[in-house]
């Protein structure tokens, strides 16, 4: 298995644009995590899905970010409109047991 | 939520013993983990420790479990450059088991 793949690995947008990120977790895993991770705040996780339904997502930051799971292989996080603010790595993880994760090699977000 | 505690930067000459400390909150953690996070990748993990488990050994990792005072430890014996990198403390989440909450990572640095 080619293990969780995102894409794009770096994204940079002017303020005010929508951005997609997207995630291809690892085959027969049925969850999949999206964490943000920047230096002041450390790994944040904001959503969790579970056999492509929403769990939790009580830490996503605002209406801003919205994040499907339309099928098993392939998950998507939008913020739209993007903020400099939002700027930090966003890690896609999948796993099929409790705490052991596989994370995808993350997108560096730069919004200017 | 949990606190997962650590300190943010270790300096260690190679061949010498690193020991990453790490506090947490929650008591009902059943398994707590350790992941590696290398230089533009995203995290691995590393090793892991059920609670009813005061050490475990693996290869050149020790993992100590503290649970009266909450406290982790990863000890990397004989400590290598390639070793550098930063290490995150993970506990699961109370509300699942399935999300993990991370410390903001020991930054190790290796030195010849």
């Amino acid at each position: 298995d080619a293990g969780v793949i995102q894409s794009p690995r770096h994204e940079v947008t002017e303020m005010g644009q929508e951005v997609t990120l997207r995630c291809k977790p690892i085959s027969g895993h049925d969850y999949l995590f999206w964490y943000r991770q920047t230096m002041m705040r450390g790994l944040e996780l904001l959503i969790y899905f579970n056999n492509n339904v929403p769990i939790d997502d009580s830490g996503m930051p605002e209406d801003r970010f919205s994040a499907k799971m339309p099928n098993a292989s392939f998950s998507t996080l939008k913020i739209q409109p993007s903020e400099p603010r939002d700027s930090a790595v966003y890690f896609c993880a999948s796993s099929g047991q409790p705490g052991v994760k596989f994370f995808g090699s993350g997108t560096q977000l730069s919004v200017l | 939520g949990e606190d997962v505690e650590q300190s943010l930067f270790l300096s260690v000459r190679e061949g010498d013993s690193s020991v990453i400390n790490c506090t947490y909150t929650d008591s009902s953690s059943t398994y707590l983990y350790w992941y590696k996070q290398e230089p533009g990748a995203g995290l691995q993990l590393l090793t892991y420790i059920f609670s009813n488990m005061d050490m475990k050994q693996d290869q050149r990792l020790t993992v100590l479990l503290n649970k009266k005072d909450k406290h982790l430890s990863l000890r990397i014996a004989d400590t290598q450059t390639g070793d550098s990198a930063i290490y995150f403390c993970a506990v699961p989440n109370s509300n699942s088991g399935y999300a993990l909450n991370f410390g903001k990572g020991t930054s190790l640095l290796v030195t010849p």
